[in-house]
């Protein structure tokens, strides 16, 4: 079982909102991983945690939170985002930090 | 850190022919390179992947080469069939280190054309 899971799938919000992203896998990855596409764009990184910690932060803006509750489970928090923040957000998931990474099916997000 | 460039950015083939989309990248360190295939409105998904101790690796209508002396790698897919439109990235990373997540190419869009 490759599954990742991915919630919401769909998420509008307004610029003053406050709302989380979740990811859940099961499959025992000790690295989990979030991903910001655009359209016609590859996947970029935005947070890898390994083994529960934070590994790595590309930049990251701080309106975008993430946390690792425990092994199975990624979230990011989302607050203060603006409009060039709508994208794909994909979750993944590998056994460890730059193995085979799994994709969830991501979250649609249009901040308004 | 690393790069890592893909070409061509849009293929369009013939049904029955044959594509080949190339990678280069930069950290002569990488020695994982996995390609996925993301079809409109979905994930990317793993097609096929390959460790820098083997040369080639295929995989029913995909295969792919890695040369490690001039640091690149292509997938190659016979037959193409309408199904296989989508666009594929190519990846590099150093596995098992912590070092790095991978480093995605920036695509490429293959139309299969009936």
């Amino acid at each position: 079982d490759t599954e990742v899971t991915q919630t919401p799938k769909h998420l509008v919000m307004g610029m003053t909102n406050k709302k989380s992203l979740k990811c859940e896998q099961h499959m025992g990855h000790r690295a989990m991983y979030w991903y910001k596409q655009k359209a016609k764009k590859p996947p970029e990184l935005m947070f890898v945690y390994s083994y529960e910690k934070l590994s790595i932060n590309e930049s990251v803006p701080s309106r975008f939170s993430p946390e690792c509750p425990n092994s199975s489970l990624l979230n990011l928090h989302l607050h203060a985002l603006q409009p060039e923040d709508s994208a794909l957000y994909l979750c993944a998931s590998s056994l460890s930090q730059g193995n085979t990474i799994y994709f969830g099916e991501g979250s649609w997000l249009t901040v308004v | 850190g690393e790069n890592v460039e893909q070409h061509p950015s849009t293929l369009s083939v013939q049904e029955g022919d044959s594509a080949v989309i190339k990678c280069t990248y930069s950290d002569s360190a990488s020695n994982y390179f996995p390609w996925y295939k993301q079809e409109l409105g979905k994930r990317p998904q793993l097609i096929i992947d390959i460790r820098s101790n083997v040369g080639e690796k295929k995989d029913q209508r995909i295969a792919v080469t890695l040369n490690k002396t001039a640091k690149h790698f292509s997938l190659h897919i016979t037959e193409t069939q309408p199904e296989d439109s989508a666009v594929y990235f190519c990846a590099a990373s150093i596995q098992d280190t912590g070092r790095r997540a991978l480093t995605f190419g920036s695509g490429t869009r293959l139309q299969v054309q009936p």
